[in-house]
């Protein structure tokens, strides 16, 4: 059974920084290309970032390039999202989400329970 | 601001047919395929429709996608109380690099 379990969000301060993770069974994580997306409050889903099933290729959306870094463990089976310089506009329920593919295909035929974020002094 | 364009609300009595829809641009819909996804607030995402009309395994056939142009539709059949959730469309943008989704669509069931 394909589980993905998020973790490491919270509480932080405009500027502030904070690592989510998510943990991967159930399948042969290296094979997939993994995502984070997020929903603010209220709001519509957002595509925050993604990487390919070995590492080697990544993407983001342009309102978190340079201040997300997406990033995975294989030999953890773990993704990650490194996120610094923190706004209020960030707050949001992060999912991680599995591809269908190594370097994409259908976006979210799994989807993790997600990690609050909350972004406020 | 989404990227697509869908309806914020529908809703139909049980056993009725709803439709949504999700209308985009060249560099999106007309150009990828689009996915479909249901939500029960409070929770994940549940895949629904890939490739513009595939159903994963489990997802009743009460459930149909299509794409024309530039626009998808999402058809839910003899509509069910349990079918009350927000409904999302998405597909990658080859101008943004990036997937784009749908500012999501609620469906009530009166």
């Amino acid at each position: 059974e394909v589980q993905l379990l998020e973790s490491g969000g919270g509480l932080v301060q405009p500027g502030g920084s904070l690592r989510l993770s998510c943990a991967a069974s159930g399948f042969t994580f290296d094979n997939y290309a993994m995502a984070w997306v997020r929903q603010a409050p209220g709001k519509g889903l957002e595509w925050v970032s993604a990487i390919s099933g070995s590492g080697g290729t990544t993407w983001y959306v342009d309102s978190v390039r340079g201040r997300f870094t997406i990033s995975r463990d294989n030999s953890k089976n773990t993704l990650h999202l490194q996120l610094i310089s923190l706004r209020a506009e960030d707050t949001a329920m992060y999912f991680c989400a599995k591809y269908t593919m190594p370097s994409g295909g259908t976006l979210g035929d799994f989807w993790g329970q997600g990690t609050q974020v909350t972004v406020s002094s | 601001q989404s990227v697509l364009t869908q309806p914020p609300s529908a809703s139909g009595t049980p056993g009725q047919s709803v439709s949504i829809s999700c209308s985009g641009s060249s560099s999106n819909i007309g150009s990828h395929s689009v996915n479909w996804y249901q939500q029960v607030p409070g929770t994940a995402p549940k895949l629904l429709i890939s490739n513009n009309n595939r159903r994963p395994s489990g997802v009743p056939d009460r459930f149909s996608g299509s794409k024309s142009g530039t626009s998808a539709s999402l058809a839910i059949s003899g509509l069910q109380s349990g079918d009350e959730a927000d409904y999302h469309c998405a597909t990658w943008d080859g101008s943004l690099n990036a997937w784009v989704f749908g500012g999501g669509t609620k469906v009530t069931v009166l």
